[in-house]
């Protein structure tokens, strides 16, 4: 159950387009489209804002977009704001019932 | 309001124990899995267990698997997760989550604020 593999920091100034590359292998990530991606602000609780690789709960922006290719899963966050400045963290199932996390991103927005 | 709210953490010495709980609210917490995460400070985040709604099945990461035992009292709405034998590493923010309806305990679609577990002599 290795962690997934996640860029450390992104940044990008307002009205930009980022993107936050997840990289897992073949039993997590690459096996199946059980991803998912969190929002997390500093001192709160996470926040689902991606499902099921490219789905978006109720309520979260449509700036708000993912997608997969192989063993990577991306996030991309299109017309940056201010308060897109969070950690953001990557999520798989990971097989033998387990789910596996990314290190986390930390996105400045500049 | 959707509500998860933990408790129990504290300050525990290396090979002690300690039990969290997680009380449930505005939602049918028997239909629903449930998952515990961690966070070391600083770091990202460690998925630890997670329970099937009727409590009958319950999965551990390979760090904590005969270690900690989750449970859930489905007629309180809510969660228990026993830590035993505790370890420097087992250090971090522990929060109870809620799944995403219809997709296990895959996606958390609700999260408590968290309780701090403090693992030191």
């Amino acid at each position: 159950q290795s962690a997934l593999t996640q860029p450390a920091s992104v940044s990008g100034s307002p009205g930009q387009s980022i993107t936050i590359s997840c990289t897992g292998t073949s039993s997590d990530v690459g096996t199946d489209n059980l991803v998912s991606w969190y929002q997390q602000h500093p001192g709160k609780a996470p926040k689902l804002i991606i499902y099921e690789v490219s789905k978006r709960p109720s309520g979260v922006s449509n700036r708000f977009s993912g997608s997969k290719s192989g063993k990577t899963a991306s996030l991309t966050i299109s017309g940056l704001q201010a308060e897109d400045e969070a950690d953001y963290h990557c999520c798989s199932y990971a097989g033998v019932s387990t789910l596996v996390f990314g290190g986390g991103t930390q996105l400045t927005v500049l | 309001e959707v509500q998860l709210v933990e408790s129990g953490g504290g300050l525990v010495q290396p090979g002690g124990s300690l039990r969290l709980s997680c009380a449930a609210s505005g939602f049918t917490f028997r239909n629903h899995a449930m998952t515990w995460v961690r966070q070391t400070p600083g770091k990202g985040l460690e998925w630890v267990s997670a329970i099937s709604a009727s409590g009958g099945s319950t999965y551990y990461a390979d760090s904590v698997k005969g270690r900690f035992t989750f449970s859930r009292d489905n007629t309180k709405s809510t969660l228990y997760l026993q830590m035993n034998s505790l370890r420097a590493e087992d250090t971090a923010v522990y929060y109870c989550a809620k799944d995403l309806p219809g997709y296990f305990y895959y996606y958390m679609d609700v999260w408590g604020n968290g309780t701090t577990v403090t693992v030191s002599s």
